[in-house]
């Protein structure tokens, strides 16, 4: 069974930083295209950032590039999202989510997510 | 491509067939997806390539479009349907719909 657990989120200053993490199981997690995916408070969806398999590769929404950066470790299967300079306007909840093939970009599976909370 | 879904609120009843729709900006080639969202839930994939259902998910689900304008339709809404429902498009650049929230009278 395919499960992705993230962790890291909570309460944090504007200004300051964060790294969430995203533990993957019950597939082959070095074959995949990973993403996170983030919910402001009763707003929509809305793609953040995407890493290739290997880890070669990522992509950004504009309104995240130089701030945040995607990572991710394949002997622990795990991905992972640090977030810098963080603003209110990133609070959100966070969905680590699986591409469901190289070619075909959609979100397979996802996690539960992880509340990220920015405020002074 | 910016995805317009209508309506944004949705009132039905069990039993109702019910329709919804997603617009995009450009050609979006099928390159769409549905997810539903249950309150204080992960989204869920319904659909992708615009009509071919996800493993698990009742035949009541369909979707159906070309170009851009694509339908996502329950044939016999159920109670526990009651969900927010997005479609999502990656043919160019990766973007969701705003959601057409649908809730049962």
């Amino acid at each position: 069974e395919v499960q992705l657990v993230e962790s890291g989120g909570g309460l944090v200053q504007p200004g300051r930083s964060m790294k969430l993490s995203c533990a993957a199981s019950g597939f082959t997690f070095n074959n995949y295209d990973m993403a996170w995916v983030c919910q402001a408070p009763k707003k929509g969806l809305e793609w953040v950032a995407t890493i290739s398999y290997d880890g070669s590769s990522t992509y950004y929404r504009d309104s995240v590039k130089g701030r945040f950066t995607i990572s991710r470790d394949n002997a622990k299967s795990t991905l992972y999202l640090q977030m810098d300079s963080l603003r209110s306007e990133d609070t959100a909840t966070y969905y680590c989510a699986r591409h469901a093939s190289p070619l075909y970009w959609y979100f397979d599976f996802w996690g539960p997510g992880t509340m990220v909370t920015v405020s002074s | 491509i910016q995805l317009t879904q209508s309506p944004s609120l949705l009132s039905a009843s069990v039993g109702d067939r019910v329709t919804l729709s997603c617009k995009g900006s450009q050609n979006i080639n099928n390159y769409l997806a549905w997810y539903q969202q249950k309150l204080g839930e992960a989204p869920k994939l319904l659909i992708y390539k615009t009509n071919s259902l996800q493993t698990g998910i009742p035949s009541r689900f369909s979707g159906s479009g070309s170009g851009t304008d694509y339908t996502l339709t329950i044939s016999s809404l159920h109670s526990e349907d009651l969900a927010t429902y997005y479609c999502y498009q990656y043919n160019n650049g990766l973007t969701f719909g705003s959601g057409t929230k649908l809730e049962i009278k």
